[in-house]
């Protein structure tokens, strides 16, 4: 399977915590996007990278936040200092950069619990 | 800020029957519209997209209908089957321009047999 893969699929840990997480695109697709969902609602968008530059941030991704891209391959979520609100569904997605209208694959997330 | 709202949040339909979500999108800077269909632990699947340049399209038993002018979408599943029973998420592409999705809220679809 050539998809979008995220690791790790679950992740449980204390509040105040720190945790990473790691998203493999779609080979030679060079733009990619982490969002965050809870329950009910759709995805809502954090950060975007083409190839290894981070071209947009949303005012979701507070400071505790960072995500990294350091070879335009594979990405990196680290959120700092875990609070009860950051539990959620952290999807990961690609798009190849060749021609128009192409779309964002997704990956089936990493689901987060703050204890 | 919501800039697709979709509707309705849930929906319960017979076997065989025609499944409808209707979205409406705010801005008029556009790529195209694509649907997702996102079963439980999973992560939404591209199930099918329009371009605004087209009024409808359609991939087996999917069809999109895009009203430019009322700024409006909609997915209708035809012949719906147990399968079908998923959330569907409508969504306005930016593209290669601010390269985001805006997802509406999602339609919880069930379809009895």
């Amino acid at each position: 399977d050539t998809g979008v893969s995220q690791n790790p699929r679950h992740k449980i840990t204390k509040r105040g915590q720190n945790v990473t997480f790691r998203c493999d695109p779609i080979s030679e697709h060079n733009r990619l996007y982490w969002y965050r969902q809870t329950l009910g609602q759709g995805p809502e968008f954090l950060t975007y990278f083409q190839n290894e530059a981070q071209l947009e941030k949303s005012r979701l991704l507070s400071d505790r936040f960072s995500a990294e891209r350091p070879k335009g391959s594979f990405s990196t979520l680290e959120i700092q200092r875990t609070e009860q609100g950051d539990s959620a569904m952290y999807l990961c997605a690609s798009r190849s950069g060749q021609g128009s209208n192409q779309p964002q694959h997704f990956g089936d997330g990493t689901r987060l619990s703050i204890l | 800020q919501q800039q697709v709202k979709q509707s309705p949040q849930s929906l319960i339909v017979q076997k065989g029957g025609i499944s409808i979500i209707n979205c409406a999108y705010e801005n008029t800077a556009f790529d195209y519209f694509p649907w997702y269909q996102q079963f439980p632990g999973k992560g939404p699947a591209l199930l099918i997209a329009i371009r605004p340049d087209v009024s409808e399209k359609k991939e087996g038993r999917f069809t999109i209908s895009f009203n430019k002018s009322a700024k409006q979408f909609s997915l209708h599943i035809m012949d719906s089957q147990p399968g079908d029973s998923a959330t569907y998420f409508c969504a306005d592409d930016r593209g290669s321009t601010l390269g985001r999705l805006y997802f509406g809220r999602g339609t919880q679809l069930t379809v009895w047999p």
